[in-house]
């Protein structure tokens, strides 16, 4: 594809559902990133991937939290047990190995 | 930790004139790559231009441009005839922990452009 996609555009759920958000990265591209921004803030990190392995999981916030990339290309995170602190828009980008990042429009996730 | 301080919250340019949005930053690294980024309301982070810190000449991309100051830890963006289309939030992100790795982002400046 021309540009990293993201799916849902925007997603309500119920506080304590189960989402899934779905990133398709720019092909070719080994590297994948996951991002939250709140409004009026910059992005914050919250997990990489190399290939189909998670480089840095250090931002995921709590175990409520988990991605994943099987094939080393599209890229899910799960997010269990949603609390209304989750809402915000989650931003995904590709690059290839030490490339600049390619984001993809995000998904706003709402949480009632 | 990878810090990056953007001084402006808010700047406003008049269409046609020049303005230069300021960012610091502060690393170990001696070689690696700084980036500006827009966010227009359509929230998509859009990838404005690319500086390399082995390179003496500053980066540019048709009216944007950087003045890369490596001693002093500074990344400045000057866009040059502004558009109406250049009206965004922009953020600076200073140079990842380690090469390929996240990026981390200020709290931006917000650009309007008055016609």
């Amino acid at each position: 594809g021309a540009g990293v996609s993201q799916t849902p555009s925007n997603k309500v759920t119920e506080k304590g559902k189960y989402v899934e958000l779905r990133c398709d990265p720019i092909s070719g591209h080994t590297a994948l990133y996951w991002y939250r921004q709140s409004l009026g803030q910059g992005p914050e990190f919250l997990i990489y991937f190399q290939g189909t392995g998670a480089a840095d999981d250090s931002g995921l916030p709590n175990d409520r939290f988990f991605a994943v990339r099987p094939e080393g290309s599209v890229s899910t995170l799960k997010i269990q047990r949603t609390e209304r602190g989750d809402s915000a828009v989650y931003l995904c980008a590709s690059s290839l190995l030490g490339g600049a990042q390619y984001f993809g429009p995000g998904t706003r996730l709402t949480v009632l | 930790a990878q810090t990056v301080t953007q001084s402006q919250p808010e700047m406003s340019v008049q269409e046609a004139e020049t303005v230069t949005l300021s960012c610091t930053y502060d690393t170990s690294e001696s070689d690696y790559y700084l980036f500006w980024y827009k966010q227009p309301p359509s929230r998509q982070m859009i990838l404005v231009i690319r500086q390399e810190a082995y390179k003496q000449q500053n980066a540019t991309e048709n009216r944007f441009s950087v003045n890369f100051q490596k001693a002093a830890k500074s990344f400045s963006l000057k866009i040059s005839d502004s558009q109406l289309g250049d009206a965004a939030m922009y953020f600076c992100a200073p140079p990842p922990e380690t090469s390929g790795s996240r990026l981390t982002f200020g709290e931006g400046t917000q650009l309007t452009v008055n016609p």
